[in-house]
């Protein structure tokens, strides 16, 4: 029973351009959600993170976007660099519990 | 400040043996989360500890998987008589309080021969 789901396994887009990375989930008692970026052979490294009190946080050129109604957050990343090319993860948990519960990952390729 | 520290960084084991994975966190931080990887999908939690205390195992394989966070040292996280199945990538994480935000090590990748 996958509680979060990243249903785009790949994303291609041309440097410059917006990566737009989706994330949806079914557990109503999730409050927190965060964004990973993993390049092979390393650890997940922290993006961003979005509390359920707020609909949108940015941070330089990620912004993340949270609609409650649609249990649905997305991660922009503009203007996209060659860089941000690694898979990327969308995390959640619930109140008092500190487990994170991981989507499956998209895979971001951004080309020159 | 260094980061999570994991090692080794790679860890082969034949069927029946012992594997002991290690991480040591972010200074400072005194939470410690395990994840674990299998080929081809996503991050599953295993368990979480607070320094001498596990607060949350309920990730963990009932049988041959224990994970500690002594006062002194790093935490370990031990699987005996490993399977094939055990064959994954092993995430330790770090926090320095409960509600902060979790940090990752770069992984063991156990293969079980």
């Amino acid at each position: 029973d996958q509680q979060v789901k990243q249903n785009s396994p790949s994303l291609s887009v041309q440097e410059g351009r917006i990566s737009i990375l989706n994330c949806d989930y079914t557990n109503s008692m999730f409050d927190y959600f965060l964004w990973y970026k993993k390049y092979p052979a390393e650890g997940p490294t922290f993006l961003i993170s979005i509390s359920s009190i707020k609909d949108k946080n940015e941070d330089g050129r990620f912004t993340v976007f949270l609609n409650k109604s649609a249990k649905h957050l997305s991660l922009h990343i503009v203007p996209s660099q060659p860089g941000d090319s690694a898979v990327y993860f969308c995390a959640a948990n619930a109140g008092n519990n500190r487990k994170l519960i991981w989507g499956l990952g998209t895979s971001l390729a951004v080309n020159p | 400040n260094a980061g999570v520290m994991q090692n080794p960084r790679h860890l082969v084991r034949r069927r029946g043996q012992e594997a002991r994975l290690r991480c040591s966190p972010m200074k400072g931080h005194s939470h410690v989360y395990w994840y674990r990887q299998l080929p081809e999908e996503g991050l599953k939690f295993m368990v979480y500890l607070q320094k001498e205390n596990i607060i949350d195992e309920s990730g963990m394989p009932k049988e041959r998987f224990s994970a500690e966070f002594p006062k002194e040292g790093p935490s370990i996280l031990r699987i005996q008589q490993v399977v094939r199945g055990d064959s994954a990538a092993y995430f330790c994480a770090s926090s320095p309080s409960f509600a902060d935000t979790q940090y990752f090590g770069p992984g063991t990748r156990l293969t079980v021969l």
